[in-house]
Order: structure tokens, then sequence, then C-alpha cells
């Protein structure tokens, strides 16, 4: 079984530009979520989709972030426009509908750089 | 959420238990607590979970005292691949589970 896979796993772009970056959670995972880890500091939380649904969004940065689900199966996490401090590592989890386990799977994650 | 306290580093030798303790003195009483391992460019790699007393997989064990205010993760006979961070998380099971990742335990395991 494939395991929670992102993409790209590493992008580089110029302040000002757009990027998307892909998350494909395992099969059958309702929950899906977004994590970044910022140069230097700790993983956070951005949100958390049920399905389609954004069941908890609170720890996006600003609104130059929208994540979306469309269909429920994967996800999309746009950055726009890109700024310096958006620099980092942004993972992706799943985890099933009966969560009932605490275990996330994690993806390897997409680095990104803006210069 | 309840924050957590856990060494910054920790040295071992293959072969040798490493244990790594966990504070986590504001915990409630609907918290669990959750390790997960992170090997370098990699995501974070979920180990064990408990609510009270211990819990054993195939890969550690979880030790937790009866006020919960700290937690042990043992691993038995580690080897050079355990050498990653590692990292102690409480909190809420529910539809809404957002993890707190802290700075985390950096384990070396030396030959």
């Amino acid at each position: 079984e494939a395991g929670v896979t992102q993409f790209p796993s590493h992008s580089v772009i110029e302040k000002g530009q757009t990027v998307t970056l892909r998350c494909d959670p395992i099969s059958g995972h309702d929950n899906l979520y977004w994590y970044r880890r910022v140069m230097g500091k700790e993983i956070k939380f951005l949100l958390h989709f049920v399905k389609e649904s954004k069941q908890d969004e609170s720890g996006m940065p600003n609104n130059r972030f929208l994540a979306e689900r469309t269909g429920g199966t994967y996800s999309t996490l746009k950055v726009q426009p890109a700024e310096l401090e958006d620099s980092g590592v942004y993972f992706c989890a799943s985890s099933p509908r009966d969560f009932n386990t605490g275990e996330l799977f994690f993806g390897e994650g997409s680095r990104l750089t803006v210069l | 959420l309840a924050k957590t306290t856990q060494p910054i580093s920790m040295d071992s030798y293959e072969g040798q238990e490493v244990n790594i303790t966990c504070s986590h003195n504001n915990i409630a009483t609907n918290d669990y607590i959750t390790w997960y391992q992170q090997f370098p460019s990699q995501g974070p790699r979920f180990i064990i979970q408990g609510y009270k007393t211990k819990v054993t997989n195939e890969v550690a064990s979880l030790f937790i005292p009866a006020d919960r205010k700290s937690s042990t993760l043992s691993l038995p006979r580690v080897s050079l691949s355990d050498t990653a961070v590692y990292y102690c998380l409480v909190g809420w099971m529910d539809s809404s589970y957002k993890l707190i990742f802290g700075s985390g335990t950096r384990l070396l395991v030396r030959p």
C-alpha cells in the first residue's frame, strides 16, 4: 500500500512567485493534515481536512496560504505570493476516519525555498 | 494543550537500552501521550501512544506513572538506525487532533 506522497520534494522560487504543493494521502483516509517546519523552528500544525471540508484551519499563518481538497482525495497548498519567511518543509499527513490510534501517517515533506 | 519538556539530546551505544523522559505537568484528563520518530529528510513516524500505565509494541515501551505528569519512552537494544529525533506529544483524541511538536530529543547511537 502506498504511503502519503508529496510533490514536489523541493521547490525553489523567488519572492512574490506562486507555488502549489500537492499531497496524496493514503487511499481511504478521510483525515488530511498539513504541517510545516520553518527554518530552525518546530513543526507546526496548519490545517485539517475531513474529506473535502476544512475541519480546523487555525494554524494557517495568513491569507497568502490557500489549501484545498476537492473531492476529498488529494490536497493542494498554494502560497501566493511567497515570502522569504515561508521557506521551510511542508508536511502532509493522513489518518483513517476512525481515528482511534493516535497515528498520523506523514509524507516525506516538500521543501520550499524562497529566494 | 499541554506543553512538553524533553532533553535536547542523548547519546547511547549500540545494544543499550535507551530511556527518554518527557515532562508534561499540565496534561489534561482527556490527553493522550504520543511519541514520534523523525529521520533527516523524512516526515515524523508514529512510534507508540498511551494514556496510563505501560504500553508495549514491537518497537518500544511507554511508561506512564499514575499522575501522568511525565512519560518515558524505552527503546530496547538500540542500533545505529535508531539515530533520530524523538518527539513527545500530548493532545486529546477527537476529530480535530492537532499534534503539538516540541523541540524533540536528538538521539545519537554510536557503534
